[in-house]
């Protein structure tokens, strides 16, 4: 299994909004090492969505944001639209000297 | 803008080694303050960083697979290189190679070539 931890999937209604969570430990997250997040959408690429756990890069909605708290680290996105029906994952780095990964969350928009 | 593609194989048989090509365009590999990855997504699976590589040749590899990876940079083609081998069924992947920040453990991965599906099967 992942180090880092998401919810294998989450679900929101068009306009809602909805989180998605990455749970780390003390050697990762909670270090103090930054969180990046990115949305991959079917049969695509993965898109760099939130980097520096807050920062958006240029051309992503202000619809997503990025927070980090302790060994944890959230998503969320507002508006809740149907082209935001993807596979979102979080990025961070582990104390074993290795780039760690979420396993991933399918944001179904209902 | 800056592209990646990457190439090579889309079969590999068990026990050989895997090479694959990414071919950066729109800019240089050897813009300074970049890192180049490699990233790989097995079938209904997340995410896993295999290593990442700076123009100058310093390289940093997933412990999990140090063993078996190398990942080598060509200046003169504007290229970065994976080959990893001994490679099982457990290796058959989508491969991505994409561009990293300044720093190979803390920055994020911003622009990502489309991915190469790679089988491994006899």
């Amino acid at each position: 299994q992942s180090v880092l931890t998401q919810p294998p999937s989450v679900s929101g209604a068009p306009g809602q909004r909805v989180t998605i969570s990455c749970t780390g430990s003390s050697s990762n997250i909670g270090a103090g090492y930054d969180v990046h997040w990115y949305q991959r959408l079917p049969g695509t690429a993965p898109k760099l969505l939130i980097s520096g756990n807050t920062n958006r890069p240029s051309g992503v909605p202000d619809r997503f944001s990025g927070s980090k708290s302790g060994t944890s680290a959230s998503l969320a996105i507002t508006g809740l639209q149907a082209e935001d029906e993807a596979d979102y994952y979080c990025q961070s780095y582990d104390s074993s000297l290795t780039v760690v990964f979420g396993g991933g969350t399918k944001l179904t928009v209902l | 803008q800056l592209q990646l593609q990457e190439s090579g194989p889309g079969l590999v048989k068990p026990s050989e080694t895997l090479s694959l090509t990414c071919t950066v365009s729109g800019g240089s590999i050897t813009n300074s303050g970049y890192y180049w990855g490699w990233i790989r997504q097995p079938p209904g699976k997340g995410l896993e960083w295999i290593g990442s590589i700076y123009y100058s040749g310093s390289t940093y590899y997933n412990p999990s697979l140090k063993s078996r990876v190398t990942i080598s940079v060509d200046m003169s083609k504007n290229q970065f290189s994976l080959k990893l081998s001994s490679v099982t069924a457990a290796d058959t992947s989508v491969y991505y190679c994409a561009r990293q920040g300044s720093s190979w453990y803390g920055d994020a991965f911003d622009i990502w070539g489309q991915g190469t599906m790679v089988t491994v099967s006899s």
